[in-house]
């Protein structure tokens, strides 16, 4: 969707090191949301942030979310190999609908 | 269940054909949506249903594409004439509810892999 850009397309990270995905929307965010995917699987929820400023963290995880700017970012500290897969970024919507951005393929290599 | 079901994982089909991929939602949610994937994109909203209406259907992409949920519980999506540009992963969601809440996170189910040959 063009409502949401994420960047980088694609990233590919030695193992232990750490990676940035970024998460742009073009329209007033109600919520955003981080979800994983593997090939063939479907989504695994991540983390939700609402509030400007607000940050969360699940284990290496962290994303953050500044409301002015209409941006997220999803930061992964020591990447490991279960770290791999395509983050998706979704933005809740005021008519309820979530809408997702095209994705990030991470690779991490050993 | 314990998760979003989805049936069948892969379905291959002719063009032309008629198919229905079901859904069976978290017990109890009752906001349940649909959502289709091409290869490399994110997720693309159809249709999504509070209860047995659908309450926002702006996503189908046009009058082949139907869906339903009867008891406001389990959901079929249907596809009259199938197309081979209608191939992709159909993806189903529910939801406890419908909001802005933090409270209403989607839980996604496997998928439904169509082919159309």
């Amino acid at each position: 969707s063009q409502e949401l850009e994420q960047s980088p397309q694609s990233l590919i990270v030695q193992e232990g090191k750490n990676l940035t995905i970024n998460c742009t929307s073009s329209k007033t965010l109600y919520g955003l949301y981080w979800y994983k995917q593997k090939y063939g699987e479907g989504l695994i929820f991540l983390m939700m942030l609402q509030k400007g400023g607000e940050e969360k963290s699940h284990e290496k995880i962290t994303a953050k979310l500044d409301e002015k700017k209409q941006q997220s970012s999803l930061h992964i500290t020591a990447s490991q190999p279960s770290h791999a897969g395509i983050y998706l970024c979704g933005a809740l919507r005021r008519d309820y609908k979530l809408s997702f951005g095209a994705g990030t393929t991470v690779t991490v290599r050993a | 269940g314990a998760g979003v079901s989805q049936t069948p994982s892969n379905k291959v089909t002719e063009k032309g054909k008629y198919v229905e991929l079901r859904c069976d939602p978290i017990s109890g949610h009752t906001a349940l949506y649909w959502y289709r994937q091409s290869l490399g994109q994110g997720p693309e909203f159809l249709i999504y249903f509070q209860g047995t209406g659908a309450a926002d259907d702006s996503g189908l992409p046009n009058d082949r594409f139907f869906a339903v949920r009867p008891e406001g519980s389990v959901s079929t999506l249907k596809i009259q004439r199938t197309e081979r540009g209608d191939s992709a992963v159909y993806l189903c969601a529910s939801s406890p509810g419908l909001g802005l809440s933090g409270a209403n996170v989607l839980t996604f189910g496997a998928g439904s892999r169509l082919t159309v040959l």
